[in-house]
């Protein structure tokens, strides 16, 4: 079936250093893809989302890229605080049903 | 104000027990959905409804029934608790079916015993 999976379970990185999440998917007809953000203990929490047309979108301190020929998305965080530290999902946008698909998550620690 | 919240937060019953989650949204929202995320933090949608009728069924026993009494609202009742049945249960809404930056609930934690 279809699946959204990362390369990194975990990721560990410098405080002020920048982030980079990967995040490869299998349906080349997904049209809109999001990252999730999910502290322990909470709910998972949107960060940013890019459609298929676009391969680059920025935020506040985050970038989405979008490669669709290889099928692959990932999440650039800048200037890593020790806030960042959670786990991250990607999910994927496919069919009709407009059902969203989570990739496994990757787990960032933030060194101080 | 919390945009969308589930009660309860914890919830630790036996096996057999039937139990109750509820979720409300303040966002005006038309479309609202169960995930269940299991041990190995893996999210699966199990229920979205639209508008209080249900779009998005997956391959769920029946012991879950969903039931949204209006668009604000959809609770998640479960019968003959089993232990595979413990896990996190978050609610989650969004604008309109697209399910485009969908707010998720805080999440209950279910613990079977």
């Amino acid at each position: 079936g279809e699946s959204v999976g990362l390369h990194l379970p975990t990721l560990s990185v410098q405080e002020g250093d920048n982030s980079i999440i990967n995040c490869a998917y299998s349906n080349s007809a997904s049209d809109y893809f999001i990252w999730y953000k999910q502290e322990s203990g909470k709910g998972p929490q949107f960060i940013i989302d890019i459609r298929s047309n676009m391969d680059k979108r920025q935020g506040q301190r985050v970038t989405v890229l979008l490669n669709k020929t290889v099928k692959h998305l990932s999440l650039q965080i800048a200037a890593t605080q020790p806030g960042d530290s959670a786990v991250y999902f990607c999910a994927e946008r496919g069919g009709s049903s407009y059902k969203l698909i989570f990739g496994s998550g990757t787990r960032l620690l933030v060194r101080p | 104000d919390t945009a969308v919240s589930q009660t309860p937060k914890y919830l630790v019953t036996q096996m057999g027990n039937d139990k109750s989650i509820k979720c409300e949204q303040n966002l005006g929202h038309d479309t609202m959905y169960w995930y269940k995320q299991d041990s190995k933090k893996f999210l699966k949608i199990m229920f979205s409804y639209n508008n209080k009728e249900l779009i998005i069924n997956e391959t769920v026993p029946n012991r879950f029934s969903p039931k949204s009494p209006d668009k604000a609202h959809l609770n998640l009742h479960i019968n003959s608790l089993e232990l595979g049945d413990s896990a996190v249960y978050f609610c989650a809404s969004s604008q309109d079916i697209r399910n485009e930056g969908a707010f998720f609930g805080q999440g209950t934690r279910l613990t079977v015993v």
